[in-house]
Formats: structure tokens, C-alpha cells, sequence
């Protein structure tokens, strides 16, 4: 089975810093990864997937995240943040090569202000 | 750019009736998905769905919960009597393949009274 730990429930930031929301996995077998965001009172949207290749993957609204094998990591960064990023941040993964379901982290709240 | 849509946005029903939430998959797509997510907490999988038969599903997916592909577009969550605790956010997602990217609908607020 798999599961995915988001350690921080909500990560305060003044806007124009820098931002990382942290993201470990556990999976005995290969997994894609992936970052979605929900931003109040509205569905999942994608923001970056990791399926192969480059461990740096860049997302929309200049997200980007780094896959780390060793260390079963998937960290969400942003160098400057916008108040309109202010949303709830779900790490997500599957397995491989396979139809099977997206396992969710409990999710990441993101509080960017003035 | 082709999206999933699902109807009603919002839904209040009585506890012990039964609800059907829609959705409208991207129409190319092959693999059907419905997740819930109660407030404030993770979302989690219910179902998955392919060539018409439930191809997994999860503990919460238990008797009182059913989907159809009713015809080829409309994708159906059916809860038979409904409980407090169902009451949640559920999302409908498709999958062209399967394999990679799972593709969200904005979700069906679920209350149950």
C-alpha cells in the first residue's frame, strides 16, 4: 500500500517569500507523484506531476517540485508567493503503469498575507 | 479545453433517503473515479470503474454505495440511505488511460440532515 505524509497542517508566508511544502511518500513499488491545489470552495487542480525523467518538474503559477528517490520526497516550492496562492496544497501518488487510485497527504493549507 | 462536470453543485437531503450525484466524464476518457472529501480532511478514494465493472474500490464503499455508466456519457454515485457521515465534498474524476493523470470535476457538496 501506499501513503503519503504532508507534515505541515498550514504553513503561514508573507507575500513576495519564498514558500516549500514538504511531502514524503512511502511505496514498496514505482509511483508518479503529484501536487494538486484547492482553492476555496473549489475542486482539485492540478499543479505539477513527477512520471519520469528530470527530477524537477515545473507546474503552472510557478510552482515547481523536486522528486527525491533516497529520500522518498516530493517538496512543493514557490520563490515568490502571491496572496492568490493562499489554497489548500494535496501531495498525491499512484502507482505505476497501473489504472489504480490517487492516494492524497492530508493536505498542506497554504496562508499567504500582506 | 474539455473538463469534468458534475450536477448538482450543491445537495441537501434527509438522512435515510437516497441521493444520486452526476458526472460527466471527459468524453475520450476510459477510467472513472469517485473520491469524497469530508471537511477539513484528506480526500480519499471511493470507486474506481472500467469497461462498465468496478475495477477497485475502498472500505467506504460498502453496501449502500453503487455506480452506474448509465449511457455513454453520465457516470452515477448512487447512496441507498444516506447517513450523516456521508455528508462531504465528492469528486468525479477520468483518466484517458488509466495511467498517469486523473482529471477532476469541481465537485458535489453533500449534506446530509
Amino acid at each position: 500500500a501506499q501513503s503519503v505524509t504532508q507534515l505541515d497542517s498550514q504553513v503561514p508566508v508573507f507575500e513576495e517569500a519564498p514558500v516549500e511544502l514538504r511531502c514524503n511518500y512511502s511505496s514498496s513499488v514505482s509511483v508518479y507523484l503529484f501536487w494538486y491545489v484547492q482553492y476555496p470552495n473549489q475542486g482539485l487542480q492540478l499543479l505539477l506531476k513527477y512520471l519520469s525523467g528530470s527530477t524537477l518538474v515545473k507546474g503552472i503559477n510557478g510552482f515547481e517540485a523536486e522528486f527525491n528517490k533516497s529520500q522518498t520526497s516530493f517538496h512543493l516550492r514557490k520563490p515568490s508567493v502571491h496572496i492568490s496562492d493562499t489554497a489548500e496544497y494535496f501531495c498525491a501518488v499512484k502507482v505505476t503503469g497501473t489504472a489504480s487510485k490517487l492516494t492524497f497527504g492530508t493536505g498542506t493549507r497554504l496562508q499567504v498575507t500582506l | 479545453e474539455p473538463e469534468v462536470t458534475q450536477t448538482p453543485s450543491h445537495q441537501v437531503t434527509q438522512m435515510g433517503q437516497e441521493v444520486i450525484l452526476r458526472c460527466v466524464p471527459i468524453s475520450n476518457h476510459l477510467y472513472f473515479y469517485w473520491y469524497r472529501q469530508i471537511l477539513g480532511q484528506k480526500v480519499e478514494f471511493l470507486v474506481s470503474f472500467y469497461n462498465n465493472e468496478i475495477s477497485e474500490k475502498s472500505e467506504i464503499f460498502d453496501d449502500q454505495f453503487s455506480v452506474e455508466r448509465p449511457d455513454g456519457s453520465n457516470f452515477t454515485l448512487k447512496i441507498r440511505s444516506t447517513k450523516l457521515e456521508d455528508s462531504a465534498m465528492y469528486f468525479c474524476a477520468s483518466s484517458p488511460t488509466g495511467g498517469e493523470q486523473q482529471f477532476f470535476g469541481p465537485g458535489t457538496r453533500l449534506t446530509v440532515l
